[in-house]
């Protein structure tokens, strides 16, 4: 099936610093992608939805100028937490759009995953 | 909003066991319904989905029906064996999966040989 990847897998940095989070798919180009952040024990809050060459779509209650996104090119889109705080500490999860999936014998629409970055602000 | 509710875990069955996994929703409109799986180290997996009331969504032993009369959308497997310990999701979306999707917290299961 499509691959997703994300880079890094693990992040630890300190307070006030910005962190880039990359999301790639590896074998389909994805005008969409999704971001989503999971705490632990809880379930995955969709983020944003990132379309490639315009602004991405933020959800309800998330910061656009805490946590940007970037989709420049149809296999990347990146998030870069802005100023990380340790209440930004968090499992973030991308997954891309394969809407050619149905033509290579998958499914119309389906969403493939990435791996996940943990990411620790100290 | 939109919501998923799904039994906590983390559930423990022996091996051949028969699995159920409860997941009921809140919605708005008709939207899809998906059941995902989460190996250890890995990215979320489509294990099975359906789309419109009654449908049911099968792959590798599981299957799952869309019931709209109940809003659930409940996993089940007649016999697991060890390699399916996993996490499951249940979620739900709309435009058959285009959209961004809202899951459940997430179902540990654990297979003891």
């Amino acid at each position: 099936g499509a691959v997703v990847s994300q880079h890094p897998s693990r992040v630890i940095c300190k307070s006030g610093t910005s962190v880039k989070i990359e999301c790639r798919s590896l074998d389909f180009q994805a005008t969409t992608m999704f971001w989503y952040r999971q705490f632990p024990k809880q379930s995955l809050m969709l983020m944003a939805t990132s379309n490639e060459g315009s602004k991405a779509t933020y959800e309800q209650g998330v910061e656009k100028d805490k946590f940007l996104i970037n989709h420049a090119s149809l296999t990347l889109s990146t998030l870069t937490v802005t100023s990380a705080h340790p209440e930004d500490s968090s499992f973030y999860i991308c997954s891309a759009r394969d809407l050619a999936g149905g033509a290579r014998g998958g499914s119309y629409n389906e969403q493939f995953f990435g791996p996940g970055t943990r990411l620790t602000v100290l | 909003g939109d919501s998923v509710t799904q039994m906590e875990g983390p559930v423990t069955l022996s091996e051949e066991a028969f699995l159920t996994i409860n997941c009921t929703y809140t919605a708005t409109g008709y939207p899809s319904l998906f059941w995902y799986v989460q190996y250890p180290g890995e990215g979320l997996q489509l294990l099975l989905k359906a789309t419109k009331a009654d449908d049911k969504g099968s792959n590798k032993g599981f299957e799952a029906t869309y019931r709209k009369e109940t809003t659930s959308f409940h996993l089940e497997k007649g016999s697991v064996q060890v390699s399916d310990s996993a996490v499951y999701f249940c979620a739900l979306g709309s435009g058959g999966g285009a959209d961004g999707l809202t899951f459940g917290k997430g179902t540990h299961l654990i297979i003891q040989p």
